[in-house]
């Protein structure tokens, strides 16, 4: 049972370039998100989805695409990255959107020079 | 808005002894869901204990427990009987019940080391 999963761990980028931060769970989880993890701070939620074709923003959305287009992945595209993208990104899901606890992934950190 | 907040930066604890994590919130809701969540150096996040708002028993798991004062927006995490593994960060999670996004709000952290 993997759970959920990242790809990459370790990302670099310049400033301009796009990238997907890959997500998927094999839980047939309801509820996917993306935080955003920076130093000295809480995680703060970007996108979440409650089901596929299905998509919101959340606290802190700009700068950040996402789609779902099936139940089990949940990409997240950086269009035009800048330095106040590095952190350390976590995908995670739910089985409902409700209390269900979530399934984070090990997360991603991603800095831009 | 809801805000969380850990204001123990770092705490640190004798091996076998017992740890209080503090963490307070500021909500008008009635309703809502409490979280403790471990962070080892591994960077995933674990769910260490969970509280609702509605209950007014404290919840345990084994070693973790938790003392939830609804009036006082409070809700700290006693670790009993400390071990090597608990040293991660810990951060404390609020989710509102009738939230539209089921967004956490999360507070800062606090880093736990264990003295052997």
């Amino acid at each position: 049972n993997a759970g959920v999963t990242q790809t990459p761990k370790f990302q670099v980028l310049k400033t301009g370039q796009s990238m997907t931060l890959q997500c998927a769970q094999d839980m047939n989880h309801e509820y996917m998100s993306w935080y955003r993890q920076d130093p000295g701070m809480g995680l703060r939620l970007i996108h979440y989805s409650v089901g596929a074709g299905i998509t919101d923003q959340g606290e802190v959305p700009n700068g950040y695409n996402v789609s779902r287009s099936t139940t089990e992945d949940f990409p997240l595209r950086l269009l035009s990255a800048a330095p106040s993208q590095t952190s350390v990104y976590f995908c995670a899901s739910s089985r409902t959107p409700g209390n269900s606890p979530l399934h984070f992934g090990n997360g991603t950190r991603l800095t831009v020079t | 808005a809801q805000t969380v907040t850990q204001s123990q930066p770092e705490m640190s604890v004798q091996e076998a002894e017992t740890v209080t994590l503090s963490c307070t919130y500021d909500t008008s809701e009635s309703d809502y869901y409490l979280f403790w969540y471990k962070q080892p150096p591994s960077r995933q996040m674990i769910l260490v204990i969970r509280q609702e708002a509605y209950k007014q028993q404290n919840a345990t798991e084994n070693r973790f427990s938790v003392n939830f004062q609804k009036a006082a927006k409070s809700f700290s995490l006693k670790i009993s009987d400390s071990q090597l593994g608990d040293a991660a960060m810990y951060f404390c999670a609020y989710r509102s019940a009738p939230d539209s996004n089921y967004q956490l709000i999360w507070g800062a952290g606090t880093k736990l080391i264990i003295k052997p």
